[in-house]
């Protein structure tokens, strides 16, 4: 079975603060795919990054950045210097099969100013 | 400007009533989903749909209905069956086809019980 955990259920920094989200996913097959979206209040899911099992490399774009490591099934994504406008929901998603993903339950994010 | 369409934003639905929410992508994505979310939680699969005229259920199905005549187009009929149905409601598209494609969203409908 396919599962995704973010233990963070909410998280509190103050601007200009580092923050990093985890995400563990579980899956038994090789082929998988990872994601992140942030919800802000507005509600719309806003895709932020997609990640295939066989692209270990990290990535970065602007002030995020993403680690993905196979070893322990992570996918952690880090903000750096943050900002009030990062303040949302921040969810981790996992695809094996074709239209099945699985979302984890979601890190809320407050950056204070 | 391409992207999804929920309708309406609130929705509130009486005892036995039957509603049915919008969901429009003038994206040309064949894959078309339904989502539910309620507080501190993910979002559940409710039903999906990769072509016109064909759609699967997802893990939390009961009490809802679906329909896709057009590609644009796949509303969601929340019945009477369903006895808890207030959660927001989220529609999704993506190309289809291969499993990487990220799925587009749309700002959702909330729905409540009077």
């Amino acid at each position: 079975a396919q599962k995704v955990t973010q233990a963070q259920t909410e998280i509190s920094v103050v601007e200009k603060e580092d923050v990093t989200l985890d995400c563990v996913y579980e899956t038994r097959d090789t082929t998988y795919y990872l994601f992140w979206y942030k919800q802000p209040p507005s509600g719309e899911l806003v895709f932020l990054i997609r990640r295939n099992s066989f692209d270990e490399q990290n990535e970065i774009s602007g002030r995020y950045s993403w680690n993905f490591q196979k070893s322990t099934s992570s996918f952690n994504f880090t903000i750096t210097a943050s900002q009030v406008v990062d303040s949302a929901v921040y969810f981790c998603a996992l695809i094996v099969e074709v239209n099945d993903m699985r979302f984890g339950a979601g890190t809320r994010l407050t950056v204070k100013p | 400007d391409g992207g999804i369409t929920q309708s309406p934003k609130y929705l509130f639905r009486k005892e036995g009533q039957n509603v049915t929410l919008s969901c429009e992508q003038n994206l040309n994505h064949d894959a078309m989903y339904w989502y539910r979310q309620d507080p501190g939680q993910g979002l559940r699969l409710i039903y999906y749909s990769q072509i016109v005229n064909d759609f699967q259920k997802g893990d939390i199905a009961e009490g809802y209905s679906v329909s896709r005549e057009k590609k644009e187009s796949f509303p969601l009929t929340v019945t009477s069956a369903q006895k808890n149905p207030t959660a927001f409601y989220l529609c999704a598209s993506s190309r289809g086809g291969d499993s990487n494609q990220p799925q587009h969203f749309g700002d959702g409908t909330r729905l409540s019980i009077l």
